[in-house]
């Protein structure tokens, strides 16, 4: 059974990086693409953007321009760096595995079926 | 960019009432790219239902999803104590490839 484990630092100053990082384990990490989504507190999930294993991106365009998702396969983690962060981004951090799964022809079906318990990160001077 | 706006923001049911949470596209969806989670507090999402309307693994029978277009439902037949919780509807778009959220429905216990 697939297994996420992610850690990374709780607290930042305003204007620090944040970075988290995701490990896989119990599965195959080729043939998938691996997530981050966070949830400001009382609030509903963002995605952030993907990685696969091969390190292609693909990444939320209003957080593009601050985020970098890069990709371990020797270890399979997947990482991800937001920069100049604010207290807006005050989150819980979640990563995920995306799965896109035939159904017949041209049809796929895309959608988010493990995820990792999730990290607080709070940003605050 | 598609936003997904669910209703209502709250419902209030009792154990064994039916649920019926809705999920509106601003435009059309690919249905096999339609996806609803169940979020419980202090956890992480679960996947329930994909393409529209299957069952995630592990997922009872009591949970359906349903719907074309724009419009999409996730309908609870019977609901159970552990079923309240916020649902949320998802929608992965291909050009370029990006998911969005709907913005929740809390299920609250009447």
């Amino acid at each position: 059974q697939v297994q996420l484990q992610q850690w990374g630092a709780g607290l930042l100053k305003p204007s620090e990086t944040l970075s988290l990082t995701c490990a896989v384990y119990g599965g195959s990490f080729s043939g998938y693409y691996w997530s981050w989504i966070r949830q400001p507190p009382g609030k509903g999930l963002e995605w952030i953007g993907e990685i696969n294993h091969s390190g292609s991106t693909n990444y939320n365009p209003s957080l593009k321009s601050r985020v970098t998702i890069s990709v371990d396969t020797s270890k399979n983690q997947f990482s991800l760096k937001l920069s100049s962060v604010t207290a807006a981004d005050t989150a819980v951090y979640y990563c995920a595995r995306g799965t896109a799964v035939s159904c017949g022809g041209d049809c796929y079906n895309y959608y988010m079926d493990v995820w990792g318990k999730g990290t607080t990160v709070t940003v605050s001077s | 960019e598609i936003v997904l706006t669910q209703s209502p923001g709250t419902l209030s049911l009792s154990p064994g009432e039916r649920a019926t949470l809705s999920c509106r596209a601003s435009q059309s969806v690919s249905s096999s790219y339609l996806a609803w989670y169940q979020q419980k507090p202090g956890q992480a999402p679960r996947l329930l239902i994909y393409g529209a309307s299957s069952r995630a693994t592990g997922i009872p029978d009591r949970f359906s999803g349903s719907g074309s277009g724009t419009d999409f439902t996730l309908t609870i037949s019977r609901l159970e104590p552990e079923d309240f919780a916020v649902y949320y509807c998802q929608q992965y778009g291909s050009s370029p490839p990006t998911y969005t959220f709907g913005q929740g429905t809390k299920l609250e216990i009447k």
